[in-house]
């Protein structure tokens, strides 16, 4: 069964470094989005993207965030340079498309800056 | 602005039993979906079951069922006869039908874990 990927599964940074979050959505799929869990919190919705370009962000979603679609398969969450608040869990998700309400979750990136 | 409540932060039932895990949601709009996903440990969230808010009739999938108390803004999910794969991390979700973005908006989760 198709499902979507996301590497590392766990990534450690130093903080102020620049971290890239790599998912593989569904090949059908339309949207994507990017979600974040900072522990013991809720997961928080961060970005939607169509049409390689940003549908909806967050106040979370600031400037030191980036989204990507660099090759027709991948989908990436950079974050320019990281701070200890952006230790948290990273979902990826995708959805066939808009009328489609649901969403397929990857396994998740814990990010962890030091 | 939405926001999705699950009060339960864990809970545990025995194999064969059934447990009720309890979503309350504010919203001012008419059109919306509401949606139980379920994370086992150390894997993706999957989707549980899905409500249409137009619909009165509670959805069903299997064991799975949701009592969708519209005007109270409540939105359980029954687990019937649990099985120990039902232990997960259970996450109610609202999505606005009428915004056009899609995005969920996620309770803080309930650990339901089931005992043999």
């Amino acid at each position: 069964e198709p499902e979507v990927t996301q590497t590392p599964s766990h990534q450690v940074t130093q903080m102020g470094q620049e971290v890239i979050l790599r998912c593989v959505p569904i090949s059908n799929h339309l949207y994507f989005y990017w979600y974040r869990q900072i522990l013991g919190q809720k997961v928080e919705f961060l970005v939607s993207f169509y049409n390689n370009e940003i549908s909806e962000k967050s106040e979370i979603f600031d400037d030191q965030f980036s989204v990507e679609r660099p090759d027709g398969s991948n989908f990436t969450l950079k974050i320019r340079s990281t701070k200890l608040e952006d230790s948290a869990m990273y979902f990826c998700a995708s959805s066939v498309n808009r009328l489609n309400t649901e969403a397929f979750f990857g396994q998740g990136t814990r990010l962890t800056v030091v | 602005a939405q926001t999705v409540t699950q009060s339960q932060p864990e809970m545990s039932v025995q194999e064969a039993e059934t447990v009720t895990l309890s979503c309350t949601y504010d919203t001012s709009e008419n059109n919306y979906y509401l949606f139980w996903y379920k994370q086992p440990p150390s894997r993706q969230m999957i989707l549980v079951i899905r409500q249409e808010a137009y619909k009165q009739q509670n959805a069903t999938e299997n064991r799975f069922s949701v009592n969708f108390q519209k005007a109270a803004k409540s939105f359980s999910l029954k687990i019937s006869d649990s099985q120990l794969g039902d232990t997960a991390m259970y996450f109610c979700a609202f999505m606005n039908g009428a915004s056009g973005t899609y995005k969920y908006i996620f309770g803080t989760g309930t650990r339901l874990k089931v005992l043999a």
